[in-house]
């Protein structure tokens, strides 16, 4: 069970583009999913957290107009690079966990390896 | 939040025992202690998590100290398929995130 389904898997895109991509909780309602994001060789950096219904928060030094984030269900969460460029290449993974207790786990997706031309 | 300190890299031979340690020496009295790994490109994969007493399931055990200021995972019988990068985590009791530190790499040897 907790199965998180990340899409697409990988993209290549010209720069200027805007790129969604979607994260969807398969098995379970996710209240609070979350957006991270991987350089190589580096660890995940948590860029926002999303709640079902309300607007992302969003960590400092991520830019919510460039990184928009919509919660609209409780299984579907999307996050769009808008305007991406050659820096935002990276590989973007997201999470969701069932309720809010932190004595619930976050089930990650698989990631989505973004490269900007 | 509570930050977490893991040794960088570790190597451990194939059926023995790895045991993982992680420092938390910040963490309060109701933040829980995750772990997590990375295989290459792929998302992280949740192992185990306790709050104080120690945890077993189908994957690994989970030692936490009495004063909770440290942790040790252990996967009993390592594998190769068990290489991969290791994270300690505490979650944070504001908006559950998690906020991960360097880790560990583990390289299982045949």
């Amino acid at each position: 069970g907790a199965v998180v389904s990340q899409h697409p898997s990988r993209v290549i895109c010209k720069s200027g583009t805007s790129v969604k991509i979607e994260c969807r909780s398969l098995d379970f309602q996710a209240t609070t999913m979350f957006w991270y994001r991987q350089f190589p060789k580096k660890s995940l950096m948590l860029m926002a957290t999303s709640n079902e219904g309300s607007k992302a928060t969003y960590e400092q030094g991520v830019e919510k107009d460039k990184f928009l984030i919509n919660h609209a269900s409780l299984t579907l969460s999307t996050l769009t690079v808008t305007s991406a460029h050659p820096e935002d290449s990276s590989f973007y993974i997201c999470s969701a966990s069932y309720g809010s207790s932190s004595n619930q786990p976050q089930h990650f997706g698989d990631g989505t390896r973004l490269s900007i031309l | 939040d509570a930050k977490t300190t893991q040794p960088p890299s570790m190597d451990c031979a194939e059926g023995r025992a790895a045991n993982l340690p992680c420092n938390h020496s910040t963490i309060s009295g109701n933040e829980y202690v995750y772990w997590y790994r990375q295989i290459h490109s792929q998302g992280p994969q949740y192992i185990i998590h306790g709050l104080k007493n120690n945890e077993t399931n189908e994957m690994a055990s989970l030692i936490i100290t009495e004063d909770r200021k440290s942790s040790t995972l252990i996967l009993p019988h390592a594998t190769l398929r068990d290489t991969a990068v290791y994270y300690c985590i505490v979650r944070g009791l504001r908006g559950n995130q998690f906020y991960f530190g360097t880790g560990t790499s583990l390289t299982v040897i045949p």
